[in-house]
């Protein structure tokens, strides 16, 4: 079954400090994997999409890994703000593109207090 | 250039009513994707229309449906409410044949079912 598993649930960070968010996969076949940032109540906006290929990539301040052997990916948020508090939502695509699917993990709900 | 929109924004209908929500995609885009959003969980896929057709659907029952109209825009309909439908429903616009497959989420619709 493919399943996208995130950590921690949630976060509380001061402004200007640096965290990590965990997303752990099981979708197979793998086709690219996304980052979103969603605002209470909003839609998700995407923040990163690394494909099988790619290790690292970056956003402004958002940076995603991906390790395609470990089916791991993180996102470091650096020098936060009060702005980024959101729910960060990590999705997997798989499948064959034109028939894929998209699993979401349930997200990260992340406060930065100042 | 407009990106996805969602009509309504809000909506509270009761138990055993239908009801209809409307979405248009990003310019330029084909592929119209629904998913379902409860309080505290990440989006779950309803269903996807591409071409006017129902392409590929996730395990919702028949009270959900929708449509897709030549213009691309899109409708999903759900027929006997239950109070377990009020969730937020969010519509994301593609290209069939776009790299990576990346989607666009719309604002969302929030449903209370009462």
């Amino acid at each position: 079954k493919n399943q996208v598993e995130q950590s921690p649930q949630s976060l509380i960070i001061l402004e200007g400090k640096n965290c990590t968010l965990q997303c752990n996969y099981t979708v197979s076949p793998f086709s690219n994997l996304r980052w979103y940032k969603q605002d209470t109540g909003r839609g998700p906006v995407s923040l990163t999409i690394m494909t099988f290929s790619e290790n690292t990539k970056s956003n402004g301040r958002y940076t995603a890994t991906l390790d395609a052997d470990t089916k791991q990916s993180s996102l470091h948020i650096t020098a936060s703000q009060l702005s980024d508090s959101a729910s960060y939502i990590c999705v997997v695509m798989g499948g064959i593109s034109g028939y894929s699917t998209l699993t979401f993990g349930k997200g990260t709900m992340l406060l930065v207090s100042p | 250039d407009a990106g996805v929109t969602q009509s309504p924004t809000h909506l509270i209908k009761t138990r055993g009513q239908q009801v209809t929500l409307r979405c248009s995609p990003k310019s330029g885009h084909d592929t119209v994707s629904w998913y379902q959003q409860a309080l505290g969980q990440g989006p779950q896929f309803i269903f996807q229309y591409y071409e006017e057709e129902e392409r590929q659907r996730g395990n919702f029952p028949d009270r959900f449906s929708g449509h897709q109209f030549p213009n691309y825009s899109s409708e999903l309909n759900v027929n006997a409410l239950l109070l377990g439908d009020s969730a937020l429903y969010l519509c994301a616009s593609s290209l069939r044949q776009g790299v990576g497959y990346e989607q666009y989420f719309g604002p969302g619709t929030r449903l209370t079912v009462t």
